[in-house]
């Protein structure tokens, strides 16, 4: 199993400008998550989708912040337009429908707001 | 409302000696709890669960975690750190979609 699969790892862009990060889930897995981590405010959830369907968006901090779920193997997340405080770490993870709650996550894009 | 908190940000400790990083929570329901590790430029990964049964846990790398009810923790030990032990650790609470992360502590091994 390839695990769950996030593009880019990296990512600088200038303010002002649309970020787009990607993620695959594992297969078989029908929750995703959508996380943001900062030293400031640690690890924040973001949005969640189940069966590809968003449950809840309420950590998205503003209206800049998009994310979709059009198939049960790709998510996407979008930042537009950027700001240099939206500089973290994005992680997504995703779960199966058993094991109590267990997540898996991504290895995370690093973005640079400069 | 749920919440996790792990109540110290850091911890030194000294390579060969044992540790204990220390979690409670707090919920109205019965929830499964959850310690994760992340070591540098990686995501989180599951160190162990506790979802029923024997209130001690064991996973990887020699941590254990024993649930107490009553004083709602979820305590991580492990009996001789190592260097390759250097991380940042959180713990979580919650069933199904509804986990809740900890702030994290970071583990800092000393020669």
């Amino acid at each position: 199993d390839a695990g769950v699969i996030q593009s880019p790892r990296h990512e600088v862009t200038e303010m002002g400008q649309e970020v787009t990060l990607r993620c695959k889930p594992i297969s078989g897995h029908n929750s995703l998550f959508w996380y943001r981590q900062t030293m400031m405010r640690g690890l924040e959830l973001l949005i969640y989708f189940n069966n590809n369907v968003p449950i809840d968006d309420s950590g998205m901090p503003e209206d800049r912040f998009s994310a979709k779920m059009p198939n049960a193997s790709f998510s996407t997340l979008k930042i537009q337009p950027s700001e240099p405080r939206d500089s973290a770490v994005y992680f997504c993870a995703s779960r199966p429908s058993t094991g109590g709650g267990e997540q898996y996550f991504g290895p995370g894009t690093r973005l640079t707001v400069t | 409302a749920q919440s996790v908190t792990q109540l110290d940000s850091q911890v030194p400790v000294f390579e060969e000696a044992p540790v204990e990083l220390r979690c409670n929570y707090s919920s109205s329901v019965s929830v499964y709890l959850f310690w994760y590790v992340q070591y540098p430029n990686q995501g989180l990964q599951l160190l162990l669960k506790y979802l029923s049964g024997s209130t001690l846990v064991k996973g990887i790398n020699g941590f254990e975690a024993e649930f107490n009810k009553s004083q709602t923790s979820f305590h991580l030990r492990k009996p001789s750190v190592h260097i390759s032990d250097t991380a940042e650790y959180f713990c979580a609470a919650g069933r199904d979609d509804k986990i809740i992360f900890g702030k994290g502590t970071r583990l800092h091994i000393l020669p």
